[in-house]
């Protein structure tokens, strides 16, 4: 049988649509977020990042939305590819008790793309 | 060249074993990661260094031991593991170790302890 904690939360869309994927970070006090795709058998991927002091970014069909009142980022993805289906991860970067450039990530969206 | 690079791909070792895995970069990076991740589930540091120099273990147990001989190479030296250590382990760097430094993921060493 299955067990707890096993299952990635999953996003399911058709081929051509907008993904948005969602993620909400604990630390008020995190200055830099950075969105990684992770595809099987692979490691983290750079996607797109965004800084404390802006709210939106866009990079080549993806935009990234900060919204620090609610502790909220999201990751658009426009027109989903096939290529697109991965596990996605949010990431914050805080200075934690002073620490440098310590990532914590969030426990990831599978997108799985139906053709 | 943005590639950081992993040996082994696969390793299988008994728990009496003595191994080491391996990471470069030649970027100029100057901040070296290890992280460890579980099936499904999002990497976690263990270690970092920033110029040579270790500036953050995460309580990792001391069967783990890091060593980064130069600012292109980083080792995690594994010694008497326990089944409960097989992951895939994540070597990363960053041009930096302050916070806003993007970071760079290898891909990975997939680590079965028998």
């Amino acid at each position: 049988g299955e067990s707890v904690g096993l299952h990635l939360p999953t996003l399911s869309v058709q081929e051509g649509d907008n993904s948005i994927i969602n993620c909400a970070y604990s630390n008020s006090a995190s200055d830099y977020f950075i969105w990684y795709k992770q595809e099987s058998g692979k490691g983290p991927q750079f996607i797109i990042d965004i800084r404390s002091n802006m709210d939106k970014r866009q990079g080549q069909r993806v935009t990234v939305l900060l919204n620090k009142t609610v502790k909220h980022l999201s990751l658009q993805i426009a027109a989903t590819q096939p290529g697109d289906s991965a596990v996605y991860f949010c990431a914050e970067n805080g200075r934690y008790g002073g620490a440098t450039n310590k990532l914590i990530f969030g426990t990831g969206t599978l997108l799985a793309v139906q053709p | 060249d943005t590639e950081v690079t992993q040996t082994p791909k696969h390793l299988v070792m008994g728990m009496t074993n003595k191994k080491s895995l391996k990471c470069e970069q030649h970027m100029g990076h100057r901040a070296m990661y290890w992280y460890k991740q579980k099936a499904k589930k999002p990497p976690e540091l263990m270690f970092v260094y920033s110029y040579e120099k270790l500036s953050i273990n995460e309580s990792v147990p001391s069967r783990f031991s890091p060593e980064c001989p130069n600012s292109s190479l980083l080792n995690l030296h594994l010694h008497a593991l326990q089944p409960e250590d097989s992951a895939l382990y994540l070597c990363a760097s960053s041009q930096k170790s302050k916070t806003g430094a993007q970071q760079y993921f290898g891909p990975g060493t997939r680590l079965t302890v028998t």
